[in-house]
């Protein structure tokens, strides 16, 4: 089985300011991992994926992310923010979709990010 | 808008009352699964389906809980004699057989047990 932690329910920042948010899993086989984005009474959004390859993942609105295999992370990035990226922001991991585990999701627990003018 | 609905959108029902939510997804995904989500918590998996088989379910889906997929198409979930911690958001999401596991997410219901 596999779970995720999200270290900081709730990111505080500045406009234009950097921000980090940060994703540990936890899995006894490879996975793939993703970022989700909720906006208020809207569905999840894909921000952003790794499958395999590169460890640094580009998305959307300017977001990246880096698969750490040694540290089990998974953190997302974003250089400057805008006062339209306050949302909720959930990581989340799935094995092989191949499987057993028919690519369900395993989610953690979200980070509120607000941003600030 | 991702193209997968769900109907209703806010259900308050009463405890012991039965519920039924309804998703369509986009037309040419084969994979359907159906996602819980508590306040404050992130979406935990309850049940999934290939085309009309329904191939995976959670622990956390009880005797009171079905889902279908008849044909393949859209989905049902039915919660039978509900209780007051059913109060949730229920998601749908959805996806195609060559999308590389990208999920798309339905605006999800929300129901209110009182």
């Amino acid at each position: 089985a596999q779970s995720v932690t999200q270290l900081d329910s709730q990111v505080p920042v500045f406009e234009e300011a950097p921000v980090e948010l940060r994703c540990n899993y936890s899995s006894s086989v490879s996975v793939y991992l993703f970022w989700y984005v909720q906006y208020p009474n809207q569905g999840l959004q894909l921000l952003l994926k790794y499958l395999s390859g590169s460890t640094l993942v580009k998305g959307i609105n300017g977001f990246e992310a880096e698969f750490n295999k040694s540290q089990t992370s998974f953190h997302l990035r974003k250089p400057s923010v805008h006062i339209s990226d306050t949302a909720e922001y959930f990581c989340a991991v799935s094995t092989n979709a191949g499987g057993t585990s028919y690519g369900k999701l395993t989610f953690g627990q979200g980070t509120i990010l607000t941003v600030h003018p | 808008d991702t193209g997968v609905s769900q109907n209703p959108r806010h259900k308050i029902t009463k405890r012991g009352q039965n519920v039924t939510f309804r998703c369509d997804p986009i037309s040419e995904h084969n994979r359907l699964y159906w996602y819980r989500q508590t306040l404050g918590q992130g979406p935990e998996f309850l049940t999934y389906f290939q085309n009309e088989a329904q191939l995976e379910k959670s622990r956390l889906l009880s005797d009171r809980f079905s889902a279908e997929r008849p044909k393949g198409s859209f989905s049902t979930l039915e919660i039978q004699r509900t209780e007051q911690g059913d109060s949730a958001m229920y998601l749908c999401a959805t996806q195609g057989q060559f999308s590389s596991y990208e999920q798309y997410f339905g605006p999800g219901t929300r129901l209110t047990v009182t």
